[in-house]
C-alpha cells in the first residue's frame, strides 16, 4: 500500500505555544489530504480537507484560525495548532488519497499525539 | 442518531475463533465501505475496501455489504492474538472524499 508519514509522532508543548505537524505522502502525489482528530476511545473526526495550492476546507465547528493548514506541494500538508491549550490535546491523524478521482483508497499516517500542558 | 453505528465492545474471543464485526448506517448515499484496523497509539491501517454491495475476501478477512439493510460486516477467520486491535468501519458517498467513521470495536484475541 501507499505510505503516508507524519512528524512528529509525539509532542508535548506549553499552553499558548504553537505546534506544527507535517504529513507527507512518500511514494505518491496527493492533491488532497485530510486531517482528523481522535480523542481517547472515540472515532476519527474530520477536521479539514487540505487542497494543494488552495485554501483548506474546514468542517463545521473547527476554527480555521486556530488550526492552520498549508498544502504547499503535492506531497506535503502541514497542520499548525496555534496558541494551543490543554483541550487541544488529542491524536491528530492525516490521510491522503492516492487516486485523484476521489474514489480511491485512503491511506493514513501514523498519527501525532499532542499533549498541551 | 449517528450516521454510522458501531458497537464499541470490547469483544474478547479465544484464538482460532471466527470474529464478526458489524456496522449499521443511515445514509443511503454511502457507496464506498471500508474497514480499518488501528493498534493502540497508531494510525488506522486499511484492511478492506468495497464499492457498493457484495462480498470481498482477502486472506482471513471477508467484508460483506448489504445496502438494502444498511449493514456491513467484517469476518476474521482463525483469529490470532496479533489481530487484537480496534476495528473501525468507514463509509463515503459517491464523491468519495469525506469518510464517516464508526466509533470502532475493540477486539481482543486471547491465547
Amino acid at each position: 500500500g501507499a505510505v503516508v508519514s507524519q512528524h512528529p509522532s509525539w509532542v508535548i508543548c506549553k499552553s499558548g505555544t504553537s505546534v506544527k505537524i507535517e504529513c507527507r505522502s512518500l511514494d505518491f502525489q496527493a492533491t488532497t489530504m485530510f486531517w482528523y482528530r481522535q480523542f481517547p476511545k472515540q472515532s476519527l473526526m474530520l477536521m479539514a480537507t487540505s487542497n494543494e495550492g488552495s485554501k483548506a476546507t474546514y468542517e463545521q465547528g473547527v476554527e480555521k484560525d486556530k488550526f492552520l493548514i498549508n498544502h504547499a506541494s503535492l506531497t506535503l500538508s502541514t497542520l499548525t495548532v496555534t496558541s494551543a491549550h490543554p483541550e487541544d490535546s488529542s491524536f491528530y491523524i492525516c490521510s491522503a488519497r492516492k487516486d485523484a478521482s476521489g474514489s480511491g483508497e485512503l491511506f493514513f499516517g501514523e498519527g501525532s499525539r499532542l499533549t498541551v500542558l | 442518531q449517528k450516521e454510522v453505528e458501531q458497537d464499541p465492545g470490547p469483544l474478547s474471543v479465544p484464538e482460532g475463533a471466527i470474529v464478526s464485526l458489524n456496522c449499521t448506517y443511515s445514509n443511503s448515499a454511502f457507496q464506498y465501505f471500508m474497514w480499518y484496523r488501528q493498534y493502540s497509539r497508531k494510525g488506522p491501517e486499511l484492511l478492506m475496501y468495497t464499492y457498493s454491495s457484495g462480498n470481498k475476501e482477502d486472506g482471513r478477512f471477508t467484508a460483506q455489504v448489504d445496502k438494502s439493510s444498511k449493514y456491513i460486516s467484517l469476518f476474521i477467520r482463525d483469529s490470532q492474538p496479533s489481530d487484537s486491535a480496534t476495528y473501525l468501519c468507514a463509509m463515503a458517498t459517491g464523491g468519495g472524499n469525506k469518510l464517516t467513521f464508526g466509533t470502532g470495536t475493540q477486539l481482543k484475541v486471547e491465547l
